[in-house]
């Protein structure tokens, strides 16, 4: 069974002070990873997908990285803006396969 | 990427009611997802809807409860059945996006109180 495990839960950080945010999982055989951020009231929204160890994809102040256990988002410099919870989700390669999603980072950004 | 319509965004409705929950996409898509987000918790598919044929359900959900819809390849519905406060949540349907991202796109999503 494929199984998504999103660290930390909830996350704080003053304007400018960098991080990181993990997701790690099993699935048999990986066809891709996928990051979203969710605004309060809206549906996920699609920042990237990574599909092999190694691969790095960034978006103005995110970066996502995969291994074959783990991705990290790290966030540079973040702003208010970028408040929101983060979800990530594995699709496995068999067959056809739906999307398995972690619970997410909910990310809060002070000025 | 593809622009989907979901509708109503919110309600409030007495248990032991239906509400049905819409999604317009627009472009013609093969497959639509429907997802449930129960407070604190991930996202669970419910079920997938091909045109033409019956929705293939989840473990856990069953077509009693949650009947679907798929008229065309660009509308879907998605019914909440003999609603009880456990039915609380948001529901969100999703498409399959194109290459070489193929990240699903979600619609808004429809926050449902059962009270």
């Amino acid at each position: 069974e494929d199984q998504v495990t999103q660290s930390p839960e909830a996350l704080r950080l003053q304007e400018g002070e960098s991080s990181s945010l993990n997701c790690s999982y099993t699935v048999s055989g990986l066809r891709g990873l996928f990051w979203y951020r969710q605004d309060p009231g809206k549906g996920p929204e699609f920042l990237f997908t990574l599909y092999s160890a190694g691969e790095e994809k960034e978006k103005e102040r995110l970066k996502a990285t995969l291994t074959k256990k783990e991705s990290f988002l790290h966030i540079t410099a973040p702003k208010p803006e970028d408040s929101a919870t983060y979800l990530c989700a594995v699709q496995a390669r068999s067959g056809y396969s739906t999307l398995t999603f972690g619970k997410g980072t909910m990310l809060l950004v002070s000025p | 990427s593809a622009v989907i319509s979901q509708k109503p965004s919110r309600d409030i409705c007495q248990r032991g009611t239906s509400l049905t929950i819409q999604c317009q996409v627009d472009s013609q898509v093969t497959m639509m997802f429907w997802y449930r987000q129960q407070p604190g918790q991930s996202l669970t598919l419910i079920a997938t809807a091909n045109q033409g044929s019956e929705a293939t359900y989840e473990s856990g959900f069953v077509i009693d409860k949650f009947p679907i819809s798929r008229p065309n390849l660009t509308f879907s519905t998605l019914t909440v059945s003999n609603m009880s406060p456990e039915d609380s949540s948001i529901y969100l349907c999703s498409v399959e996006g194109a290459p070489p991202n193929y990240g699903y796109t979600f619609g808004s999503g429809t926050r449902l109180t059962v009270v």
